[in-house]
């Protein structure tokens, strides 16, 4: 049992063009997150949702468009990808949304922009 | 603001020596919590523990143990015994009741040589 799934696990596609990363979580959590990890292994948040609400933006392009159709999934849809968006895109997912709790993370979908 | 100071960019040890990573954090926060999660070549984020700002006990579990310090702001994190299945990148991180976000820091890479 799988408890935070993204899919793809690998992404690779031309510049400009627009994708998607899917994520569910079946741990009955109340808060999703993405997370971006750069080529030096630095995490940096992009997102946050709790209850399908956003609560944390931290100033991504708005190429980036999170969507949260229900509690339990989190997808990040990416437009006009680029080349500096090459990176590890991890979905995570915690029961409370006031950081005490930890956070479950997906295996990471490796996007590569050529 | 919220930061997490991991000094220590890459370490190498021969197996079965002992090995600290440290950690050092900044927050106004009275109430926070710091994490350590593991990340091994499979690229997974795994959980490794939890502590909140009220309890200063440290933790061993197994081979690993934790000093917290809130007079140095520091959370370090010992192996003992060093294993080559030891090797990963491991992360410190952060967060408050304030903010709705666990905030890494940019991570030690460690090696163990056989």
């Amino acid at each position: 049992d799988t408890a935070v799934s993204q899919t793809p696990k690998y992404l690779v596609t031309q510049m400009g063009n627009d994708k998607s990363i899917k994520c569910e979580q079946n741990l009955g959590h109340d808060t999703m997150y993405w997370y971006k990890q750069d080529s030096k292994k630095f995490l940096k948040i992009m997102f946050s949702y709790n209850n399908k609400e956003l609560i944390i933006n931290e100033t991504v392009p708005n190429r980036f468009s999170p969507k949260s159709p229900d509690k339990a999934h989190l997808n990040l849809h990416i437009n006009s990808l680029e080349l500096g968006d090459s990176a590890v895109y991890f979905c995570a997912s915690s029961q409370d949304r006031d950081g005490g709790d930890k956070a479950f993370f997906g295996q990471g979908t490796r996007l590569t922009v050529v | 603001a919220q930061k997490v100071t991991q000094a220590q960019t890459e370490i190498s040890v021969v197996e079965k020596e002992d090995v600290t990573l440290d950690c050092v954090y900044e927050t106004r926060d009275t109430t926070y919590y710091l994490f350590w999660y593991k990340q091994p070549p499979s690229g997974e984020l795994v959980f490794l523990i939890r502590r909140n700002s009220f309890d200063e006990q440290n933790e061993i579990s197994g081979r690993y143990s934790w000093n917290f310090q809130k007079s140095t702001s520091s959370f370090n994190f010992t192996i003992t015994a060093s294993q080559v299945v030891d090797s990963a990148v491991y992360f410190c991180a952060l967060s408050s009741n304030r903010d709705d976000k666990i905030i890494f820091g940019k991570g030690t890479r460690l090696h163990i040589l056989p």
